[in-house]
């Protein structure tokens, strides 16, 4: 069956680094496009980003554009997501999430969802 | 990239019907047909429940019903039941090829 599973949350200081893993296993992870989406503690879902199947696009909020990057390592079926310069508003549940169809240009539902990874920013 | 605006709550009784609405612009709900909605229980992951404006997944009850006019899009729920009550998102393909997230609706079954 399908799983994915976040890891690499946690407290961090402002300003500084955090890489999130998403390990993906049950489908084969080369051929979907990946997402990261948020949800800060009490508030509702924010995108992230977005790679395509074959990692030749990538796509960010605004709020994140410049800060995070989005990657992916086919060979061993794991999402990333390295996040810079953190501030206290990126503390939040990282979620990371599937495309729902195969080779997607992004504009694909999210058919399946990790738990979860909370990362808390702050001093 | 404003997030699509939904109502904050809506609720009814069991076995009534209630739409929750999320509007976008022409840039978004408007100008595709990639809306979906989820549902997100506390403490859970979200939920696909309908896809491309009108389309349930496999497994999802045909209580949950999607449309769309215009910038709008709506999601009914009919022969509402108690584990109905959760919160809903709204979600778009946009035309700067990311998505935007409706701002969210509590659903309360009186």
């Amino acid at each position: 069956q399908v799983q994915l599973v976040e890891s690499g949350g946690g407290v961090v200081q402002p300003g500084r680094s955090l890489r999130l893993s998403c390990a993906a296993s049950g489908f084969t992870f080369s051929s979907y496009g990946m997402h990261w989406v948020r949800q800060a503690p009490g508030k509702g879902l924010e995108w992230v980003a977005v790679i395509w199947y074959d990692g030749s696009n990538k796509y960010y909020a605004d709020s994140v554009k410049g800060r995070f990057t989005i990657s992916r390592d086919n060979s061993k079926n794991t999402l990333y997501l390295q996040m810079n310069s953190l501030r206290a508003e990126d503390t939040a549940v990282y979620y990371c999430a599937r495309d729902a169809l195969t080779y997607c240009g992004g504009d694909c539902p999210l058919d399946y969802w990790g738990q979860g990874t909370l990362v808390t920013v702050s001093s | 990239q404003s997030a699509l605006t939904q109502p904050a709550s809506v609720s009814g009784s069991p076995g009534q019907s209630i739409t929750i609405s999320c509007t976008g612009t022409s840039s978004d709900v408007g100008g595709y047909n990639y809306v979906s909605w989820y549902q997100q229980h506390p403490g859970k992951a979200p939920k696909l429940m309908i896809y491309d404006v009108s389309n349930r997944p496999s497994g999802v009850s045909n209580r949950f019903s999607g449309s769309k006019s215009g910038n709008t899009a709506s999601l009914t729920i009919s022969g509402l039941q108690a584990e109905d009550e959760a919160d809903y998102y709204c979600s778009s393909y946009t035309s700067s090829s990311t998505l935007g997230f409706g701002t969210g609706t509590k659903v309360t079954v009186l």
